[in-house]
């Protein structure tokens, strides 16, 4: 399973934006790059993937380097509510999920 | 509605027990997965089933087996319970598989064996 590096933890302030490094010097050229999160006492949520463009959806964006062995998840202003485990995860086509130790988030009002 | 539902949320039992959970997905997906929480908060696929068809059995001992009766419902039944059983476990399901699909996961079962 290809291998993710992500921070044990990150802080930030309430209503700043959050940048969530990930690394992934071993990606092969089919892997896609996925970010869930888990808050407290729940099970893990889907926030963004993406294969080689950068992508936005409602609750994030997702940047790709352009030689894709780094990523970052943009939590464009943080609230409370995204204080939660961050996990970076490469999937080959057709395979599982492997959740690394992720990133935990805290927030600060 | 909740998409991907499990019960019970709680279980406590005494070593040597069987016991079973239950998951079930109105989602109308065809690929179901159960998902292991240890103490130490990894996250380790057990099983993965795609229309009643086991794809993935990781490395979990004989005494977990996974029944799927339909493509809606993937129960996991564990016999002989050790203490090392205990952790929360998370049913999920997919369209397809992971790939390029999200998953969506139930708010899990936390399992604790006395």
């Amino acid at each position: 399973d290809a291998k993710t590096t992500q921070p044990n933890s990150m802080e930030s302030n309430e209503e700043e934006p959050v940048h969530l490094p990930c690394n992934h010097s071993t990606i092969s050229g089919t892997d896609y790059i996925h970010w869930y999160r888990q808050l407290p006492s729940q099970g893990p949520e889907y926030v963004i993937h993406g294969l080689t463009s950068n992508v936005n959806n409602r609750m994030a964006s997702l940047a790709i380097a352009e030689d894709r062995k780094s990523s970052t998840l943009i939590l464009h202003r943080a609230t409370l509510r995204d204080a939660a485990v961050y996990y970076c995860i490469l999937v080959e086509y057709g395979n599982k999920l492997v959740f690394g130790a992720g990133t935990i988030l805290r927030v600060k009002s | 509605d909740t998409a991907v539902s499990q019960t019970p949320k709680y279980l406590v039992t005494q070593m040597g027990n069987d016991k079973s959970i239950k998951c079930e997905q109105n989602l109308g997906h065809d690929t179901m997965y159960w998902y292991k929480q240890d103490s130490k908060k990894f996250l380790k696929i057990m099983f993965s089933y795609n229309n009643k068809e086991l794809i993935i059995n990781e490395t979990v001992p004989n005494r977990f087996s996974p029944k799927s009766p339909d493509k809606a419902h993937l129960n996991l039944h564990i016999n002989s319970l050790e203490l090392g059983d205990s952790a929360v476990y998370f049913c999920a399901s997919s369209s397809h598989g992971p790939t390029n699909e999200k998953l969506f996961f139930g708010s899990g079962t936390q399992l604790s064996v006395l």
